[in-house]
Formats: structure tokens, sequence, C-alpha cells
């Protein structure tokens, strides 16, 4: 029974590029989360996404950031005109519902940005 | 607003020794805790998780926390701590209602582990 799968695991980009990240959760889960860690910092909530939904994104930068959960493939955090501030390491966690009877969610291995 | 405090960044124990890493929290409700773990390089992995009832709650891998209400608190114990528990420790707060589903997360505590 696979994880939560996370690619790519490493992704350099320079400044101006499109950062890409994908999540595939775990099997049977519906729900899935975006969070990043900056250094020193601990991991911040982004976004909450059900399939062909979001849910909350009270997390996500106003402005270059988007992210997806379409109705077939992985979930995708979409960063675009890349900056150096946005190195960090990107989290996915999936959970099979919603609340308190699901409350655990279960992270993959995480996606670490550098920008140049 | 809802918030998690870990006070410690850093800790460092002998192998052998006991652990108490702490937690604190700020919530208007019942809250809902958790503890992960993170090895490095690696995502979380949850030990233990507080919902109701019992308020000395048992995880994985030997740890424990409890749950003091009166002192906003959730700390995470290991009675004798080995090498291989040294890595990054987070406290989470559930949110849950309506659209709300998500952990806020502490800062964290990373762990060093003398031999």
């Amino acid at each position: 029974n696979a994880g939560v799968m996370q690619n790519p695991r490493h992704l350099v980009r320079r400044r101006g590029q499109e950062a890409r990240l994908r999540c595939s959760p775990m099997k049977g889960h519906s729900h899935v989360y975006w969070y990043r860690q900056l250094p020193e910092e601990g991991l911040k909530f982004m976004v909450y996404l059900q399939k062909e939904n979001i849910i909350d994104e009270s997390g996500m930068p106003k402005e270059r950031f988007s992210a997806e959960f379409p109705k077939e493939g992985p979930s995708i955090l979409r960063i675009q005109q890349v900056v150096r501030g946005d190195s960090a390491a990107y989290f996915c966690a999936s959970s099979p519902g919603q609340g308190l009877s699901t409350g655990e969610l279960f992270f993959g291995e995480g996606s670490r940005l550098t920008v140049l | 607003a809802q918030s998690v405090t870990q006070p410690d960044i850093h800790i460092t124990v002998s192998e052998g020794a006991s652990l108490e890493l702490r937690c604190n929290y700020s919530y208007g409700a019942t809250p809902y805790l958790f503890w992960y773990v993170q090895s490095p390089g690696q995502g979380l992995q949850l030990l233990l998780k507080y919902f109701s009832g019992d308020t000395l709650v048992q995880g994985i891998k030997g740890f424990e926390a409890e749950f003091k209400r009166s002192q906003s608190s959730f700390n995470l114990r290991k009675p004798s701590v080995h090498w291989s528990d040294a890595a990054e420790y987070f406290c989470a707060v559930g949110l849950y209602g309506g659209a709300t589903n998500k952990l806020i997360f502490g800062t964290g505590t990373l762990l060093a582990v003398q031999p």
C-alpha cells in the first residue's frame, strides 16, 4: 500500500521560471493538503483540496501560487515566476475524509525547491 | 487565533536518559492534538494523537503525551531515549468545522542524542 507520493523530490529553478510539484495521495484518500516548510520554521498550511474542488486556500499566497486536484491524476502545486523566497520544502498530505473521524494526515516525503 | 508553541528549539539528551518535549497550544474549544516526527530529508510520521478520553495517550516508538487542559499543554515524553530518536518533533492542533480541516503546527524541536 503505497504512501503519499511526491515528485520531484528535488527541483532547481532559476528566478522567473515555473515550478510544478505533484502529489499522489494514498489509495482511497480523496483529501489533499499542501504545506510549506521554510528553514527554521514549522509547516505552514497552504491549501486543502478535494477532487476538483479547492476547499480552503487561506494559506496560499495571493499571487503566483495555484493548486489543483483534478478528477484524474495527481494534485499539482504550481508556482509561477519563482523568486528566491520560494525556496522551501513543500509537503503534501492526504486523508480519507474530513474531520475528527479521520483526523490524521499522512505525509509524503516532500519536494525541495531551490530557486537560484 | 489558534496557535501552537514549542518553546525549545534544540534539545540534547544522552542516550538512555528521559525526554520531555514541551508543547503549548492556544485554542478556544476542546483541542485535537498531535505529535509528529520528521527524520532528516523525510516526511512527517504520526507519533500519537489526542481527541478525547484518557489524557495520557500512548504512541509508537515508546512515546507518550499528556494533555493538561489547565496548562494548555500537550508535552511529549519518553522514559529512555535511543540514538534513533534523533529527529525533529512537531506538535500540532487540528482545526475542524465547515470547510476547515487542517493542522496548525508548532515550529518544531530538534532533538540530538549523545552517545
